[in-house]
């Protein structure tokens, strides 16, 4: 029983460029749920997503940062020409429908490193 | 949102007991208290959640006093493995479903 899978787990870009993290969630799980965390931080909610729907994006820079969760395939989270300050561990979570108490289970994260 | 302020770090030796605390003075009613371990590099994993009174699973124990505005999260016998961070949220089960980290504590377990 596969659990959430991030990939790249290590990411490189240089300034400027952009930067695809993808996230499958867990089997049977229809949320999804994006974290960014800094070193020495607590993970900070960015948004939240149901097949095809944003449900919350409060926590989402409104410039250059969106993000998708399409009928087939994975989550996307798409940084556009990322700047040093977007470096940072991005985590993905899923959970079941409502009724499982907001328990999230989450990937291994991908690091984003921008030179 | 209810806010969580527990100990920014703890020691241990092998084979003790850890009880860490959280406190959350404003929860509300429909919140449910939630722990997550974090290693090095990975992403929280879930430990253990509560309402009130006591549960316990085949990792930790989760003490809730009547009033609900702490809570305990127990290791047994803690080893080098469960060195990480752990996580203290405050959430409801309906209604904004983002979850909200604080700095957690850094338990460090020493042989």
């Amino acid at each position: 029983n596969a659990g959430v899978m991030q990939n790249p787990r290590h990411l490189v870009r240089r300034r400027g460029q952009e930067a695809r993290l993808r996230c499958s969630p867990m089997k049977g799980h229809s949320h999804v749920y994006w974290y960014r965390q800094l070193p020495e931080e607590g993970l900070k909610f960015m948004v939240y997503l149901q097949k095809e729907n944003i449900i919350d994006e409060s926590g989402m820079p409104k410039e250059r940062f969106s993000a998708e969760f399409p009928k087939e395939g994975p989550s996307i989270l798409r940084i556009q020409q990322v700047v040093r300050g977007d470096s940072a561990a991005y985590f993905c979570a899923s959970s079941t429908n409502r009724g499982n108490k907001n328990i999230q289970y989450f990937g291994a994260g991908t690091r984003l490193s921008v030179l | 949102l209810a806010k969580t302020t527990q100990p920014i770090s703890m020691d241990s030796y092998e084979g003790q007991e850890v009880n860490i605390t959280c406190s959350h003075n404003n929860i509300a009613t429909n919140d449910y208290i939630t722990w997550y371990q974090q290693f090095p590099s990975q992403g929280p994993r879930f430990i253990i959640q509560g309402y009130k009174t006591k549960v316990t699973n085949e990792v930790a124990s989760l003490f809730i006093p009547a009033d609900r505005k702490s809570s305990t999260l127990s290791l047994p016998r803690v080893s080098l493995s469960d060195t990480a961070v752990y996580y203290c949220l405050v959430a409801p089960d309906t209604g904004r479903r983002a979850l909200t980290f604080g700095s957690g504590t850094r338990l460090q377990v020493q042989p």
